[in-house]
């Protein structure tokens, strides 16, 4: 099995553009995709991220998502940060028989 | 448009079994999995296994694996999750969410069922 590895919490600026890290602890982040859910309290996760990059229909181009193989990572960039992107981000992938998400990123907007 | 909707909030003691289930609907149930994962409070999201609604297949978290069964019934397109030897950590809110085979992508979430163990 392997883990995922994000930052406990990131806080910045409304306006400012900020970048959520996301390590595979073993095998390549680039052999399954990667996912990314905003969870905001007592609400279920909603996706703004899928299969790495991909945007779903109403989120906002200011999400996007990248790999990096060189760091085995995937990143979650949010710029011109509004106040109602405050939430907490899970990364999320796979392997042969399981489903691992990250720990989880709170994001601060102040 | 697709909906998950999830049992009512249950209270358990310790040692009891929890059966939670997830009622599809907007979509053709087979062709998609369903994963379940849950959210012990104040803390992330832990994934406890998956189900092929299409042959049954099944796949369970390591540690969990012992106490946990996912089914189906294609016929009312209704997943379940049942928990035996329930312990005060497993306490939290419960999750269905649709699987996509190829990427994992859980693209649509159940509302959560908040399952209590207190003696």
């Amino acid at each position: 099995n392997f883990m995922l590895t994000q930052p406990h919490s990131v806080s910045e600026s409304p306006g400012k553009t900020v970048t959520i890290s996301c390590t595979r602890s073993s095998g390549s982040i680039a052999s399954n995709y990667v996912q990314w859910y905003q969870q905001r309290p007592g609400s279920p996760p909603t996706t703004v991220i899928y299969e790495d990059t991909q945007r779903p229909s109403g989120v906002p181009d200011r999400f996007s998502g990248s790999i990096d193989r060189s760091s085995n990572s995937a990143s979650l960039t949010i710029s011109g940060l509004k106040t109602e992107d405050a939430a907490d981000y899970y990364c999320q992938s796979f392997d042969f028989s399981n489903r691992v998400f990250g720990g989880g990123t709170k994001l601060t907007v102040l | 448009q697709v909906q998950l909707v999830q049992s009512g909030a249950e209270v358990k003691k310790p040692g009891a079994s929890v059966k939670v289930s997830c009622k599809a609907s907007g979509y053709s149930f087979i062709r998609y999995g369903i994963s379940w994962v849950r959210q012990a409070p104040g803390q992330g999201l832990e994934w406890m296994g998956w189900i092929s609604v299409y042959n049954g297949n099944t796949d369970y978290a390591q540690r969990l694996q012992d106490r946990v069964t996912l089914t189906t019934d294609t016929s009312t397109s209704t997943a379940y999750m049942e928990v035996r030897s329930l312990r005060s950590d497993d306490s939290a809110v419960y999750y269905c969410a649709r699987g996509q085979y190829t990427s994992s992508h859980h693209d649509y979430w159940g509302q959560g069922t908040l399952v209590t163990v207190s003696s």
